[in-house]
């Protein structure tokens, strides 16, 4: 079936300038993550959503970075007046429940943000 | 969250089996052991998990050491396609926040032809 897919693959925007990304978590998966991976650096949780629950978005870094989800099913990230420091990979994931321990998480290919 | 530590490199000749091993002499009996991978420009997939027995799915097998502070992840037969990051974390099933994975350097495996 399909995978989580994400748009765009590559996005090159201006420093100051808004951004707006989006996930298309797999069908059925009721839970949906962000992170962002930096160049030669790990991954960095930004939020999690579950179904109707509030989200965590406790891995924002600042104000300047928000996401929705709509429907419970699509989700945009939207980074405003972007920084040089939000050049990194946005990856996001989805799995089933949401749950601890077992539950997988299945990543899409990421979302390049390069701020110039 | 219990740390893992893992060789930063290692090297395999394809067609050739593959042990990448995990040491986590921390964990609890509630972590889960998980591997994911990471080719190059792509995003994270997921590998193999396993609680106390040893694992097998289409992609591995996960060997863990009945003290669990160890674990081994075995690629039978490395093709070129299995060169990548892989990453050995620990999951606690009691709940809680710790559906946030974190990542640390991992093991690059490199695969030659």
């Amino acid at each position: 079936g399909a995978g989580v897919s994400q748009s765009p693959s590559n996005k090159v925007t201006e420093k100051g300038k808004d951004v707006e990304l989006r996930c298309d978590p797999i069908s059925g998966h009721t839970a949906l993550y962000w992170y962002r991976q930096s160049l030669g650096q790990g991954l960095e949780f930004l939020i999690y959503f579950q179904g109707n629950s509030a989200p965590d978005k406790s891995g924002l870094p600042s104000d300047r970075f928000s996401a929705e989800r709509t429907g419970g099913s699509v989700s945009t990230l939207t980074i405003q007046r972007t920084q040089q420091e939000d050049s990194a990979v946005y990856l996001c994931a989805s799995s089933f429940a949401g749950g601890p321990g077992t539950d997988t998480q299945y990543f899409g290919p990421g979302t390049r943000l390069t701020v110039l | 969250d219990a740390k893992t530590t893992q060789p930063n490199s290692m090297e395999s000749n394809e067609e050739e089996p593959v042990h990448l091993p995990c040491n986590h002499s921390t964990i609890s009996g509630t972590d889960y052991i998980h591997w994911y991978r990471q080719l190059p420009s792509q995003g994270p997939e997921y590998v193999i998990h396993g609680l106390t027995s040893n694992v097998n799915n289409r992609m591995a097998s996960l060997a863990i050491a009945e003290d669990r502070k160890s674990s081994t992840l075995i690629l039978h037969r490395a093709t070129l396609r299995d060169a990548a990051v892989y990453y050995c974390i620990l999951r606690d099933g009691s709940g809680g926040s710790n559906y946030k994975l974190t990542f640390g350097k991992g093991t690059l495996l490199t695969v030659n032809p």
